[in-house]
């Protein structure tokens, strides 16, 4: 039973176009984040967030908008997709506290613009 | 803004080796330091964490940290072909609007 789940796992749209994608949670946790993941350059945090309805601006936010509608679904937006952001969508959910603060991945999501 | 930095990029041992990753980072109040590994086509897991200066062990596992010396470490112990995967360090201070700052990986191959 994955407690954290992403859809689509693979999506091609063209350039221009609108793309959403989703993560779902079943750890409870408070904390969700978006990163994408490109070859040199690591995971890079887009967007995150604590709890419905709160979003916090990642490290590289430009042209993606977020939405957390509950503790368990958030939402990455791509309103006008670019070749740029083909790349590799990773959702992680958290909680932080003295002794623990790890992160739980979702499987991924591979997005490439035409 | 806290930089994390790994070494090295990439490392290639053979079956039975002792694998040593090394992690430096900025901010000397972090409070922690985890090693993620993530095989190929895979998401990254979890691997271990460690919160206080000191060593842990978990099976052929081992994470050093050294606050001083702003520098955690990973060591594999009889390194296995499974094994072979992308090892991310990761580094945190636990607050309010937490998240973690993130090594470039460093690529490990255990030959057979």
């Amino acid at each position: 039973e994955a407690a954290v789940t992403q859809s689509p796992r693979n999506k091609v749209t063209v350039t221009g176009g609108n793309v959403t994608l989703s993560c779902r949670q079943t750890n409870s946790h408070n904390y969700m984040y978006w990163y994408r993941q490109d070859t040199g350059h690591g995971l890079r945090l887009i967007h995150y967030s604590y709890g419905a309805g709160n979003l916090q601006i990642g490290d590289v936010p430009d042209g993606y908008k977020a939405t957390r509608t509950t503790q368990e679904d958030f939402f990455l937006l791509l309103e006008l997709a670019s070749p740029s952001q083909t790349s590799l969508y990773f959702c992680a959910s958290s909680d932080w506290g003295l002794n623990y603060a790890e992160q739980f991945f979702g499987p991924g999501t591979r997005l490439t613009v035409l | 803004q806290q930089k994390v930095q790994q070494s090295p990029e990439s490392l290639i041992v053979p079956e039975g080796a002792m694998t040593s990753l090394n992690c430096t980072f900025s901010d000397s109040a972090s409070q922690y330091f985890a090693w993620y590994r993530q095989h190929s086509g895979k998401a990254p897991k979890a691997l271990m964490s460690i919160f206080s200066n000191g060593e842990k062990e978990e099976g052929r596992f081992t994470i050093h940290l050294n606050k001083a010396s702003l520098h955690f470490s990973l060591h594999i112990r009889d390194s296995q072909p499974s094994d072979s995967a992308l090892y991310l360090c990761a580094v945190a201070h636990v607050g309010d609007n937490s998240k973690l700052i993130w090594g470039l990986g460093t690529s490990l191959v255990v030959n057979p």
